[in-house]
Order: C-alpha cells, then structure tokens, then sequence
C-alpha cells in the first residue's frame, strides 16, 4: 500500500463512452502525476500538476481531459476513446515542486477500449 | 530514441543466481530513481541515487550510480522468485518531470 489509490482498478468502456478515472493521495504531496503504461512501450508521462496547477501536457490528445480539484484528488476524464489508448493508466504523487523527490504511484486502472 | 535506455529487455535466471540490470542516460543523472512493478499493478520505490558513486543497498538489492552520473546499475544477489517482476529506472527531468526507461522483465526459475 503506498498511499496512493485509484479507482476503478479495470474498466471497459466503448468507443463513444465518457468514463473518468480517479486518483487520490492523503500523504500531502503537491504534485500528481498521470501516466500512461502500454504493452511492450515505456512508460509515458502524461499530465503533471503542481498545486492544482497543470505544469505538464505531454502532447496528449484532447480526449483525454485531467483535473486537479485539489491537491489531494487527480481525474482524468475519457472521452471518445480509440482502441490505442487501451493501456494500464497511473496515477503518482510526489512531494512539493522540486526535483529529487520520490514518487508514490497507485497501483493502476486497466483500460480496455472496445 | 529512449532518453533512459534498459538492458537487458528481459532475464530469465535460475534461482540463487547473481544478475545485474542496467540503466544508461544521454544526460547528466541528477536523481535517479529504481521502481519495481509486478505486472498489471503499480511501482513500488526501491532506491534513489543522487551523487557521482553512490552506491545504495536493501536486503540483496544493490544499486550504484557512476561517477559521471550517466549509468546505473541494479545488482541482485541469490535472487528469489520474489524478485521476479519488470525493474524500471527512472530519472528526474526539468519541471518535475519523472521519466522512465523501457523497463527490464525478470524471471526466477525454481
């Protein structure tokens, strides 16, 4: 357990579904993180938030819409999906700004797009 | 072409066995990172490496960072089928940025 959950943990949605995924860490960090983790590729930093403020958009297609309430919850919102973005989501935490900080990951939402 | 480059892509080892996986940077290490990742799930933090030499150990798990700071290696002593998992580096980019190479996949043979 490192403190770091997601929600759902598998999900199916169709190609004209909007579904979100949620993240959420009480361990006070400030920044969050959604990656991206696909079969036989790396893993793909997506979106990046520091104090609820969107520091990182890793050229991300827009059907895919982060939000950050507060410091503590990261969704990430799923629209018109394709079957590419079938992938294991992540969701991290780290603490404050700075580099040299350890990051917390959840274990995962395992996207399946039909 | 990937910023942190794995080798080997995959091991199989017999148990009790040595192996060694290796991380290696275009640029400067400033903070280096190793994570564990069973499949399907989430990483979990093994070490952090920061200076030029810097070598970190935890139960059979060792991690060294050279002194040019641009290559890593993760060393594992009489591994386990505990052990068997995808070892990832990762290392600290501009703008809080965490980056992660290819990932190294781990069997353990009874």
């Amino acid at each position: 357990e490192t403190g770091v959950t997601q929600t759902p943990r598998h999900l199916v949605m169709g190609m004209t579904n909007k579904k979100s995924l949620k993240c959420e860490q009480h361990l006070g960090h400030n920044a969050m993180y959604w990656y991206k983790q696909s079969a036989k590729k790396p893993l793909e930093l997506m979106f990046v938030y520091n104090f609820k403020e969107q520091t990182e958009n890793n050229s991300v297609p827009s059907r895919f819409s982060p939000e950050c309430p507060n410091s503590s919850h990261l969704f990430l919102h799923l629209h018109t999906l394709q079957p590419e973005d079938s992938a294991l989501y992540l969701c991290a935490s780290s603490q404050g700004a700075t580099l040299n900080t350890e990051a917390f990951f959840g274990q995962g939402t395992r996207l399946t797009v039909v | 072409s990937q910023e942190l480059e794995q080798s080997p892509q995959s091991l199989i080892v017999q148990e009790g066995k040595n192996l060694t996986i290796n991380c290696t940077s275009s640029k400067t290490l400033y903070g280096l990172y190793w994570y564990k990742q069973k499949y399907g799930e989430g990483l979990i933090f093994l070490m952090m490496l920061q200076k030029g030499g810097e070598e970190k150990s935890h139960e059979k798990i060792t991690a060294k960072l050279d002194e040019k700071k641009q290559q890593s290696s993760l060393h594992i002593t009489a591994s386990q089928p505990s052990h068997a998992g995808i070892y990832l580096c990762g290392a600290d980019r501009a703008g809080n940025k965490l980056v992660f190479g290819a990932g190294t996949i781990l069997r353990v043979k009874s």
